[in-house]
């Protein structure tokens, strides 16, 4: 059974940093793309950036460009996203998930983490 | 970037309704299309993918259908636990970009 669970969401401050995991498990981990998905609250959801299987090529929303960086540890399946000089608008709900362009997309869904940007 | 449109943003139905849900990309994807189902505090369950494969154990009264820019969800005879919100999505070209939402609300 395919699990993918987030962890690492906080209250931070505007500017300040953090950085999300996601552990997976049941599946081939660097077999598979992996992305990271938002959802403001009451709001729809906003694909933010996404990793090869290798780790070799990144992606990432105009949004977030050059302030948040996708990374993963293919020896202990965990993807990251560290997320540097927050803002308020990025106040939402992460979600970790399995697959990016391909045939089925993003496949499969962690949990969720919340992440506030408040002062 | 490839826009997704999704109509109608919002329905009120009754169980056992059919309900059709419409999703137009702004150019053509092929068949790279994914539905979606979203409960509230919960996350996206992926119905179907490659816009008419049903994923394995959602129910048959869902299917898919459309290529190119048009694409449809249906549910053939909606049920209580069906009430939530349904997301398209389009898997063929980088970025990732999904559809506004359509909630389906009891009439």
């Amino acid at each position: 059974e395919v699990q993918l669970l987030e962890s690492g969401g906080d209250l931070v401050q505007p500017g300040g940093s953090l950085r999300l995991s996601c552990a997976a498990s049941g599946f081939t981990f660097n077999n598979y793309a992996m992305s990271w998905v938002r959802q403001a609250p009451g709001k729809g959801l906003e694909w933010v950036s996404a990793i090869s299987g290798s780790g070799g090529r990144t992606y990432y929303a105009d949004s977030v460009k050059g302030r948040f960086t996708i990374s993963r540890d293919n020896s202990k399946n965990t993807l990251f996203l560290q997320m540097n000089s927050l803002r308020a608008d990025d106040t939402a709900v992460y979600y970790c998930a399995r697959g990016y362009i391909a045939a089925a997309g993003t496949e499969y869904w962690g949990q969720g983490v919340l992440v506030t940007v408040s002062s | 970037d490839i826009q997704m449109t999704q109509s109608p943003s919002s329905l009120s139905a009754s169980v056992g309704d059919r309900v059709t849900i419409t999703c137009r990309a702004s150019q053509s994807i092929s068949n790279y299309l994914n539905w979606f189902q979203q409960k509230p505090g919960k996350a996206p369950k992926s119905l179907i993918y490659g816009a008419s494969s049903l994923q394995s154990g959602v129910p048959s009264r869902f299917s898919g259908s459309g290529s190119g820019t048009d694409f449809t969800l249906i549910i053939s005879s909606l049920q209580p636990e069906d009430f939530a919100t349904y997301y398209c999505q389009q898997s063929y070209s980088s970025p990732l970009t999904f559809g506004g939402g359509t909630k389906v609300e009891i009439k």
